[in-house]
């Protein structure tokens, strides 16, 4: 079974940094691209950016490039959404997706997601 | 950037109605379109890709179609477990997804 279970809810201040974390397993993990989503309070769904994690390659949606860094650890089967210095607008739900195939990129299973609350 | 429109943003509807909802592209996409359904506190789920293809383990009302800039997702007859919130994704290029429709209790 295809899972991917994501780390625990997040309370931060503006500024501070932060790592959230998604585990595959059920499937070969370097095989499959992951995606993250972003969902803010009561709105629809932000395509953030994509992952390979057999060569760490990373494509970012033009609206969070520069403001987060993807990445994973193909060692542990496991990839990372972070921020270097957090704002309030930040405050989201967060979730992270396989996504089947690398070109015309849908999202076919999906973590329970990370809430993240940025608050001072 | 590729804009995604869904009509109507919220609908109204008893168990056993058919139900259709549309997703309009800004540009032509073929037929790179998927659908999710969304419950409340839950991640989404995925029902439809490339338009009209149902992921597997999705029940067999739930059906796509379209292509180009015109799509829709249509239930045949309503469960109760379908109320809930859908999305159309396009996947021609980098991903957009449509404002969402929520589906309620009549």
């Amino acid at each position: 079974e295809v899972q991917l279970v994501q780390s625990g809810a997040e309370v931060k201040k503006p500024g501070e940094s932060l790592k959230i974390s998604c585990k595959g397993s059920g499937y070969s993990f370097t095989s499959y691209w992951i995606g993250w989503v972003r969902q803010m309070p009561g709105k629809g769904l932000e395509w953030m950016g994509i992952i390979y994690p057999g060569d760490s390659d990373t494509r970012y949606s033009p609206s969070f490039q520069g403001q987060v860094t993807i990445s994973a650890d193909k060692s542990i089967s496991t990839a990372y959404l972070q921020w270097s210095s957090l704002k309030a607008s930040d405050t989201a739900m967060y979730y992270c997706a396989r996504v089947p195939r690398a070109t015309r990129i849908h999202f076919d299973y999906w973590g329970q997601g990370t809430l993240v609350t940025v608050s001072s | 950037d590729i804009q995604m429109t869904q009509s109507p943003s919220s609908v109204s509807a008893s168990v056993g109605d058919r139900v259709t909802i549309t997703c309009r592209a800004s540009q032509g996409i073929s037929s790179w379109l998927a659908w999710y359904q969304q419950k409340p506190g839950k991640a989404p789920k995925l029902l439809i890709y490339a338009a009209s293809s149902l992921q597997s383990g999705v029940p067999s009302r739930f059906s796509g179609s379209g292509s180009g800039t015109d799509f829709t997702l249509t239930i045949s007859s309503l469960q109760p477990e379908d109320f809930a919130t859908y999305y159309c994704q396009q996947a021609n290029s980098f991903p957009s997804f449509g404002q969402g429709t929520r589906l309620e209790i009549k």
